[in-house]
């Protein structure tokens, strides 16, 4: 696997507040992302990072915040303005380019489940 | 915006039978294609990759593209009822994946 992992498996938010979900990864890759996953529907991309100190917003960034200070840390803050936060939460990262094989092959963390009180 | 569509399910097949999952993406730019399978409450595996037109087989499991088409399509042949998942196609320019299709195989 990616050498992901996320935590906590499971996450309470209450209203107004502010929530981090971390992922940490241990194989050196660059590329890393959060997703959203809704009951009975697709991966929706949050944000992503090819490198650190930078990242770019995906399709739903709207209430999400996110850091690359360091190569194996990746957190998403769901923030309060996030008004429906909960959804299945996924962090990936992909392989570098070593050959046709590996290009942008996914590897995923067991995912946090976010709720809100 | 790119998008990556898949045929809307839940699709069900009987046990032995072939399971056909289609997925169509609108960047004709596009040169990676994957197919992950995700298990309800885990995280999606990676089951099948294509990056040339034709066909790509693996065990019980043949991927299709069709680039001029702009369709990528998943084969399970002699499916099982460990088969029985959610289907997800993704496409590699900027990782976008299809909403899924929910497969069951039925003994």
């Amino acid at each position: 696997d990616g050498g992901i992992t996320q935590s906590p498996k499971y996450l309470f938010r209450k209203e107004g507040q502010n929530v981090t979900l971390s992922c940490e990864q241990n194989l050196n890759h660059d590329a890393m992302y959060w997703y959203r996953q809704d009951p009975g529907q697709g991966l929706r991309l949050i944000y992503y990072s090819q490198i650190v100190n930078d990242f770019q917003k995906g399709d739903i960034a709207e209430g999400y915040s996110v850091s690359r200070e360091k190569k194996e840390s990746f957190p998403l803050t769901v923030t309060s303005a996030q008004k429906n936060p909960t959804a299945f939460y996924l962090c990936a990262n992909s392989a570098p380019g070593q050959g046709i094989a590996w290009r942008e092959k996914l590897f995923f963390g067991s995912g946090t489940q976010l709720s809100v009180l | 915006q790119k998008e990556v569509e898949q045929n809307s399910g839940p699709l069900s097949v009987p046990e032995g039978a072939i399971a056909s999952l289609n997925c169509t993406y609108s960047d004709r730019g596009s040169q990676s294609f994957f197919w992950y399978r995700q298990y309800s409450g885990k995280s999606p595996e990676l089951i099948m990759s294509i990056y040339s037109n034709g066909d790509k087989e693996d065990g019980r499991f043949t991927a299709q593209l069709n680039k001029a088409s702009q369709y990528v399509s998943l084969l399970i042949r002699d499916s099982q009822p460990s088969d029985s998942a959610t289907y997800l196609c993704a496409v590699n320019n900027d990782m976008r994946f299809g909403a899924g299709t929910r497969l069951t195989v039925k003994p």
